[in-house]
């Protein structure tokens, strides 16, 4: 596809459970980015993927938080033993690069903790 | 560290006027800025990009300024539509990060 594709776009889970959302960037793209949005809230950035370097994992809020990018491409964020307060909006975004380039977001993945 | 403050409160304007969104940096003028849109529902879409030797970018009916001094930058929407609302994000990079940090933009509401 043209642009960034993520998966699946709405997810309602029992509080406890483990999850896993998908992130397909464009083709080419070597930076990969993993953005939480809650409700009437602001982007909060979780974690940076570029090239074969080693990931920029600050954002994570816990240990629960895990993401890794296969060869390059498709990233899986996972969310174990789910929270209610993990509740929002998960978005992925791509770039050709990091710096200044631009980045293309992903319609989101919507996580309902119940 | 750098902040970014836009105004926290919507915009409401009429259709056809100008709209203005400001982004002000509270430590030092970025080398660059981006400013996106974002949808109720949908993620971020990228708009322009201005770098802090272009005093002025324009792209059809959007203006983008960028005033080191002042430590600001102007987003302009001539001739608006109720299309345009949304709300509107100037994420910045910290340093030397590759990390852009949004903040909450600041929401446009254009009414008919």
């Amino acid at each position: 596809g043209a642009g960034v594709s993520q998966s699946p776009s709405n997810k309602v889970t029992e509080k406890g459970k483990d999850v896993e959302l998908r992130c397909d960037p464009i083709s080419g793209h070597t930076a990969l980015y993993w953005y939480r949005q809650s409700l009437g809230q602001g982007l909060e950035f979780l974690i940076y993927f570029q090239g074969n370097s080693a990931p920029d994992k600050s954002g994570l809020p816990s240990d629960r938080f895990s993401a890794e990018r296969t060869g390059g491409s498709v990233s899986t964020l996972t969310i174990q033993r789910t929270q209610q307060e993990d509740s929002a909006v998960y978005l992925c975004a791509s770039s050709l690069r990091g710096g200044t380039g631009e980045l293309f977001f992903g319609e989101g993945s919507r996580l309902t903790v119940l | 560290s750098q902040k970014i403050e836009q105004n926290s409160e919507a915009l409401n304007i009429q259709e056809g006027k100008t709209a203005t969104l400001t982004c002000n940096y509270t430590n030092y003028s970025p080398a660059y800025l981006q400013w996106y849109r974002q949808d109720p529902g949908r993620g971020p879409v990228f708009l322009l990009l201005i770098r802090e030797n272009e005093k002025e970018k324009r792209k059809e009916r959007l203006k983008v300024t960028f005033d080191t001094t002042l430590k600001q930058s102007l987003f302009h929407i001539t001739a608006s539509q109720p299309a345009d609302s949304a709300t509107y994000l100037c994420p910045y990079r910290e340093g030397g990060s590759y990390i852009p940090t949004f903040g909450r933009g600041t929401s446009l509401i254009v009414h008919p």
